[in-house]
């Protein structure tokens, strides 16, 4: 149980252009998701954390109109890039953690990641 | 603010070996303490995590944690590493327990298994 999904799981997109990036979470109720930023050979940083049908919180340094966050439903929550330019490329790992599913609320669940590059 | 130290950034062993990778914290209260590790390439897998309660947790693949909170620690071990076991490790905490459950995370420990 507890399974993130991420998708897609690598895209390569032209400078200026938008990227949607899906996390769901397969079999519970995702009442929080975060989106992490990773560098290679570095550890994850907090982008955002939102809650479902709220709007997404974001750490201090994200441009919040840059990477818009969408959770609309219990399983999914949206990362859009937008007008992607070199320095985004990076790899982009989505968390859920769930408050009404029987799982421990403070456990963060993990989805495989999407790594995007920027041309 | 809490923190968490991941002292060493590489640690190689031989296959067979005994691992220890080390963790440290910086937090007030009795923090929420958990294990990570990411293959290349993947997101992360929880191994194991600390609440409350005995402070040696064992956790998946045959990992083990201990708490230690007069030294701020909460040091991963596995008695007997095996090749499959190379990936990054990260250490994270519990940024507030009273402001959800956003987590700080370790700089990463790269473990290298010989054969």
């Amino acid at each position: 149980g507890a399974v993130v999904s991420q998708h897609p799981s690598r895209v390569i997109c032209k400078s200026g252009t938008s990227v949607k990036i899906e996390c769901r979470s397969l079999d519970f109720q995702a009442t929080t998701m975060f989106w992490y930023r990773q560098f290679p050979k570095q550890s994850l940083m907090l982008m955002a954390t939102s809650n479902e049908g709220s709007k997404a919180t974001y750490e201090q340094g994200v441009e919040k109109d840059k990477f818009l966050i969408n959770h609309a439903s219990l399983t999914l929550s949206t990362l859009t890039v937008t007008s992607a330019h070199p320095e985004d490329s990076s790899f982009y790992i989505c968390s859920a953690s769930s408050l009404n599913s029987g799982l421990p609320r403070e456990t963060q669940y993990f989805g495989p990641g999407t790594r995007l590059l920027v041309l | 603010a809490q923190s968490v130290t991941q002292p060493d950034i590489h640690i190689t062993v031989s296959e067979g070996a005994s691992l220890e990778l080390r963790c440290n914290y910086s937090y007030g209260a009795t923090p929420y303490l958990f294990w990570y590790v990411q293959s290349p390439g993947q997101g992360l897998q929880l191994l194991l995590k600390y609440f409350s309660g005995d402070t040696l947790v064992q956790g998946i693949k045959g990992f083990e944690a201990e708490f230690k909170r007069s030294q701020s620690s909460f040091n991963l071990r596995k008695p007997s590493v095996h090749w499959s076991d190379a990936a990054e490790y990260f250490c994270a905490v519990v940024r507030d327990n009273n402001a959800g459950n956003m987590l700080t995370f370790g700089g990463g420990t790269r473990l290298m298994v010989k054969p």
